[in-house]
């Protein structure tokens, strides 16, 4: 594919409400990452997909956040019960095999918790 | 564990000024090194990278070099345009398989005409 997607691009929901957030990485690409934007901040690292290996789940800030890979491919981002707090650009990335040093990235999705 | 630190923004330029913002790094072993760059209302984007000590990154007049010593990989360029207005992200990552980047907090940079 020609890079990466995310869908939506924007979402805006109120407080309580579950959220699921998609990414399409580039064809082929093994790995895919998950980061969060917060206004004025760097990227924090939420979780990383290798192939077919345990996902490391190491950034996820609560239980309420959990993500799935299907297929080796699409990846959905879900955050239940969300909190103000939970209010940020998310970030997909995806790279290769060959590459996985280097990575690719969506133009997010700017999610706004009312 | 692994940290970026880069200079604090904003910075404002005028055009055909030279740029350079600072980055250094906290990590053990040899972490490939990046610089991204997010322009207004776009995705990060791969601006240029270096994967060794003493390496040269380079692409679109910016460079940078990897300098394990000073554990350093500031970002310069000689003559910014109004084009270069972004968000700048240094960032390190890990070989085969070793997954997340660790980013910076990002530098903004605002060039004037």
């Amino acid at each position: 594919g020609a890079g990466v997607s995310q869908s939506p691009s924007n979402k805006v929901t109120e407080k309580g409400k579950d959220v699921e957030l998609r990414c399409d990485p580039i064809s082929g690409h093994t790995a895919l990452y998950w980061y969060r934007q917060s206004l004025g901040q760097g990227l924090e690292f939420l979780i990383y997909f290798q192939g077919n290996s345990a996902p490391d789940k190491s950034g996820l800030p609560s239980d309420r956040f959990s993500a799935e890979r299907t297929g080796g491919s699409v990846s959905t981002l879900t955050i239940q019960r969300t909190q103000q707090e939970d209010s940020a650009v998310y970030l997909c990335a995806s790279s290769s095999r060959t590459s996985t040093d280097t990575q690719y990235f969506g133009p997010g999705t700017r999610l706004t918790v009312l | 564990g692994d940290s970026v630190t880069q200079m604090e923004g904003p910075v404002t330029l005028s055009e055909e000024a030279f740029l350079t913002i600072n980055c250094t790094y906290t990590a053990t072993g040899y972490p490939s090194l990046f610089w991204y760059v997010q322009y207004p209302g776009e995705g990060l984007q791969l601006l240029l990278k270096a994967t060794k000590a003493d390496d040269k990154g380079s692409n679109k007049g910016f460079e940078a070099t990897y300098r394990k010593e000073t554990t350093s990989f500031h970002l310069e360029k000689g003559s910014v345009q109004v084009s270069d207005s972004a968000v700048y992200f240094c960032a390190l990552s890990r070989d085969t398989n070793a997954g997340k980047s660790t980013f910076g907090d990002g530098t903004t940079l605002t060039v004037k005409p």
